[in-house]
């Protein structure tokens, strides 16, 4: 067990739908990002967290948004689902002044399948 | 921003060979490189990681090298055995004035040891 968290494990929905993926932080860590993992392709940054507030931006679409609340979770919302939004999807966080001066520790990620 | 090219992206070994996976990195302000281990099913584990002041580092059988003159880092695996097949994530992290920005990953090896 990393100490990060991420809820649901699996996840099948249908196109045009709206989900939401949970993730809770190591304990301490200020610090959320999220990745986009596709079937044989590498990790794409979405998005940065830190302490609320939006950090860092990556190549995430208009159609998924994202927050952290004050006790440090952070959750994914992904709307109107195309079957290419299918993939793993990554929570990190990261010690040490919520920055990646020592890597990020990762959960178990959630598994979106859109059919 | 950063971009991080990695390669091979498979490769087997004969059980006891050795491996080596080699990552290259364009933006000359990255100074830390972690690796990661993903086996099936699981987060990405970090097993490893260099900063730009240490040209080796070694934990038993994995060693990491870095060459800040070319841009380049290695990942080198000895003594392999079967529990080392995973697919394996270089990655590289900015110096900013407050820590280091996110990681940038690369595309990820997949290694497959042959009993």
């Amino acid at each position: 067990d990393s100490g990060v968290t991420q809820t649901p494990k699996h996840l099948i929905t249908a196109t045009g739908q709206r989900v939401t993926l949970r993730c809770s932080p190591r304990s301490g860590d200020l610090s959320v990002y999220w990745y986009q993992q596709s079937l044989d392709q590498g990790l794409q940054f979405l998005i940065q967290y830190y302490n609320g507030e939006e950090r860092a931006k990556g190549n995430i679409l208009e159609r998924f948004s994202a927050q952290q609340f004050p006790d440090l979770h952070s959750e994914l919302n992904l709307s109107s689902l195309e079957l290419g939004d299918s993939a793993l999807y990554f929570c990190a966080s990261s010690v040490a002044l919520g920055t990646a001066d020592y890597g990020y520790t990762f959960g178990s990620g959630t598994r979106l399948t859109v059919v | 921003g950063e971009n991080v090219e990695q390669h091979p992206s498979t490769l087997s070994v004969q059980e006891g060979d050795s491996a080596v996976i080699k990552c290259t990195y364009s933006d000359s302000a990255s100074n830390y490189f972690p690796w990661y281990k993903q086996e099936l099913g699981k987060g990405p584990q970090l097993i490893i990681d260099i900063r730009s002041n240490v040209g080796e580092k070694k934990d038993q059988r994995i060693a990491v090298t870095l060459n800040k003159t070319a841009k380049h880092f290695s990942l080198h695996i000895t003594e392999t055995q079967p529990e080392d097949s995973a697919v394996y994530f270089c990655a590289a992290s900015i110096k900013a004035l407050f820590g280091n920005e996110k990681l940038t990953f690369g595309t990820g090896t997949r290694l497959t040891i042959i009993p």
